[in-house]
């Protein structure tokens, strides 16, 4: 089982539609959780980080966290094209480490 | 302030070769960080510093990489006699302190061993 796991994709969405991103994580003592955005050929950008259980909001972006579940997911309302990226959840195991484990992405297309 | 830098932005080599490839953090970062990411790899954990600590060499993947961080600010990943697989983009993040998580990414190096 990988640590950090999330749907390859491509999830396609109309322009202004939310859009769901979702992501599982095996290590049950993880604290904290970040949402990061690829663009093809660019380094990952942080757009988000919980954690705490419940939701979390910044502007269009909303994370959502659930340690019972091991679950966490990322909510962009009023899609635009320029949300088009690949979409990466980043754990950090228990123990204090700082290192983050990446899942392998999410691709989201948003059509006009 | 200016974000995480690195250089050079390209480098290819020769298999055999050692190659630097070098990290600026943000400034008053005490944490640094090397992952690398492979053609449709996700990201893989290399190597942390923090202050100084004795750095977290867990991820690195054999005994031609090292990396070194000078003064607590710059580091400096090495590869030596390097191979066709190590063809990635190696990319430097930074975070304030201990505690701190949130990382911050670099543009990356994309290293191409020919």
């Amino acid at each position: 089982q990988k640590e950090v796991e999330q749907n390859s994709g491509p999830l396609s969405v109309p322009e202004g539609a939310i859009a769901s991103l979702n992501c599982t994580y095996s290590d049950r003592g993880s604290q904290s959780f970040f949402w990061y955005r690829q663009y093809s050929g660019k380094s990952p950008e942080l757009i988000m980080f919980i954690y705490s259980n419940g939701d979390k909001e910044d502007g269009r972006f909303t994370a959502q966290l659930n340690k019972a579940s091991q679950y966490v997911s990322l909510l962009i309302r009023d899609s635009q094209p320029s949300d088009s990226a690949t979409y990466l959840c980043a754990v950090t195991l228990s123990g204090g480490y700082n290192k983050l484990i990446f899942g392998a992405g999410t691709r989201l297309a948003v059509h006009p | 302030g200016a974000g995480v830098s690195q250089s050079p932005s390209n480098k290819v080599t020769e298999k055999g070769k050692d190659v630097e490839l070098r990290c600026d953090p943000i400034s008053g970062h005490t944490a640094l960080y090397w992952y690398r990411q492979s053609l449709g790899q996700g990201l893989e954990f290399l190597i942390y510093f923090q202050g100084n600590s004795a750095p977290d060499k867990s991820g690195l993947p054999s005994d031609r990489f090292s990396a070194e961080r000078t003064g607590g600010s710059v580091s400096t990943l090495t590869i030596q006699r390097t191979q066709q697989e190590d063809s990635a983009v190696y990319l430097c993040a930074s975070s304030l302190e201990v505690g701190i998580y949130e990382q911050y990414f670099g543009p990356g190096t994309r290293l191409t061993v020919t």
